[in-house]
């Protein structure tokens, strides 16, 4: 099945614990991204990434790290998580930019 | 950057009736989708429609680019349908920045 697969789906932790968020997608897709959704605010991105090796910032970059070592995986990175990145967070891939995207299923991240 | 506005923002319906659902959006663009939050929170992607109009079962979608706007028609509305959608909007030389409208709540009731 084509899919976007996210984890964890939820997570709870501490202020500075560094933490990943994993992206792996298996159709082969181009384009990678990371976006946000808080109330009131709605979805955001955070980062996105053309191909392998290439990424850049979205809207919301600061506090997040990405790579993209390997095509099907974009994993996302909180290197001193804080209150303010409590969110729930999702995965998206496409074929390019002219295409429909997918999502994965979202993460639940709370930092206390 | 784009502006893109949903409305209603919030809609009550009946089991099988009809809605339109609808955004504006405030710039030229080449990728337009419309996205179902389901009350689980996972986002289903309904249409890729920067232009034309597509159907896929009860649901249909018309994006209108000269106009700026894309209507998303719900037809025989079921209690599964309930959720948040979302219209997604690329501006034509944004590069891969997908701009989210405010969503339009959506509770179909038995």
């Amino acid at each position: 099945e084509a899919q976007v697969t996210q984890n964890p789906r939820y997570l709870i932790t501490v202020t500075g614990k560094k933490l990943t968020v994993t992206c792996s997608q298996n159709m082969n897709h181009e384009y990678m991204s990371w976006y946000r959704q808080d109330p009131g605010l709605g979805l955001r991105q955070i980062y996105y990434s053309m191909n392998v090796e290439v990424t850049d910032k979205g809207d919301v970059p600061e506090g997040y790290k990405v790579s993209r070592k390997e095509k099907r995986n974009f994993p996302l990175i909180l290197e001193s998580p804080s209150p303010n990145q409590t969110s729930l967070y999702f995965c998206a891939s496409s074929p390019g930019q002219y295409y429909g995207y997918t999502f994965g299923s979202g993460t639940r991240l709370t930092v206390v | 950057g784009i502006q893109v506005e949903q409305s209603p923002p919030d809609l009550i319906l009946q089991e099988g009736a009809n809605s339109t659902l609808r955004c504006n959006f405030s710039d030229s663009v080449n990728n337009l989708q419309w996205f179902h939050q389901n009350p689980w929170g996972q986002l289903i992607n309904l249409f890729y429609i920067p232009s034309g109009t597509k159907q896929n079962g009860r649901l249909s979608a018309t994006t209108v680019a000269t106009e700026r706007y894309s209507l998303l028609y719900i037809s025989s509305s079921q209690t599964t349908d309930s959720g948040v959608y979302f219209c997604a909007v690329e501006a034509e030389g944004s590069g891969y920045a997908l701009n989210f409208g405010k969503g339009t709540s959506l509770l179909v009731t038995p």
